[in-house]
């Protein structure tokens, strides 16, 4: 066990609607990380927030979007999904924002868009 | 573009020593580079990390050359539960952009 909590395990929804997926970070954990593993696409990095702020950007679509709460857990919002979206959705917690680092990752969402 | 590009796959035996390469295309200059371990269905989990040469611990060694251009994960003496995917990870330039790599998955058979 991580320490690093995801909800909900399972969501099944369908195309054009709009998704939550929910992360708690260890505790004292200051960094949130959002990966998107498909079959296809391999681990993808999607945004990192640091203490409440955006650090990075990688590759989110503009339909997604994400927060850090002053509490230190992020959300991950998926809007308009597509068939394509259906994917693993990891997030990893860290105690800093940049290197040496380690990354701790949740058990993940399992998305399935129909 | 940065990439981050290491074998699709690799079959071993119980025992042997396994080394799984990673190249690091355009990594950042005080980046270090980190190494996970994937089960079915769970997140990935860390393994090793290191900035330069060598680095062990009691489960891998990590081998990175001067020129940072490229990372050895070595894993000595490998059982059945070792069979996963291993990724590595490092910083894409000054972006802040994690790039992993494609996922090497590695078969130990008995």
């Amino acid at each position: 066990d991580s320490g690093v909590t995801q909800t909900p395990k399972h969501l099944i929804t369908a195309t054009g609607q709009r998704v939550t997926l929910r992360c708690s970070p260890r505790s004292g954990d200051l960094s949130v990380y959002w990966y998107q593993q498909s079959l296809d696409q391999g681990l993808q990095f999607l945004i990192h927030y640091y203490n409440g702020e955006e650090r990075a950007k990688g590759n989110i679509l503009e339909r997604f979007s994400a927060q850090q709460f002053p509490d230190l857990h992020s959300e991950l919002n998926l809007s308009s999904l597509e068939l394509g979206d259906s994917a693993l959705y990891f997030c990893a917690s860290s105690l800093r924002a940049g290197d040496p680092d380690t990354q701790y990752f949740g058990p993940g969402t399992r998305l399935t868009v129909l | 573009l940065a990439k981050t590009t290491q074998p699709i796959s690799m079959d071993s035996y119980e025992g042997q020593e396994v080394n799984i390469t990673c190249s690091h295309n355009n990594i950042a200059t005080n980046d270090y580079i980190t190494w996970y371990q994937q089960f079915p269905s769970q997140g990935p989990r860390f393994i090793i990390q290191g900035y330069k040469t060598k680095v062990t611990n009691e489960v891998a060694s990590l081998f990175i050359p001067a020129d940072r251009k490229s990372s050895t994960l070595s894993l000595p003496r490998v059982s059945l539960s070792d069979t996963a995917v291993y990724y590595c990870l490092s910083l894409s330039g000054n972006t802040g952009k994690l790039i992993f790599g494609q996922g090497t998955t590695l078969q130990v058979k008995p």
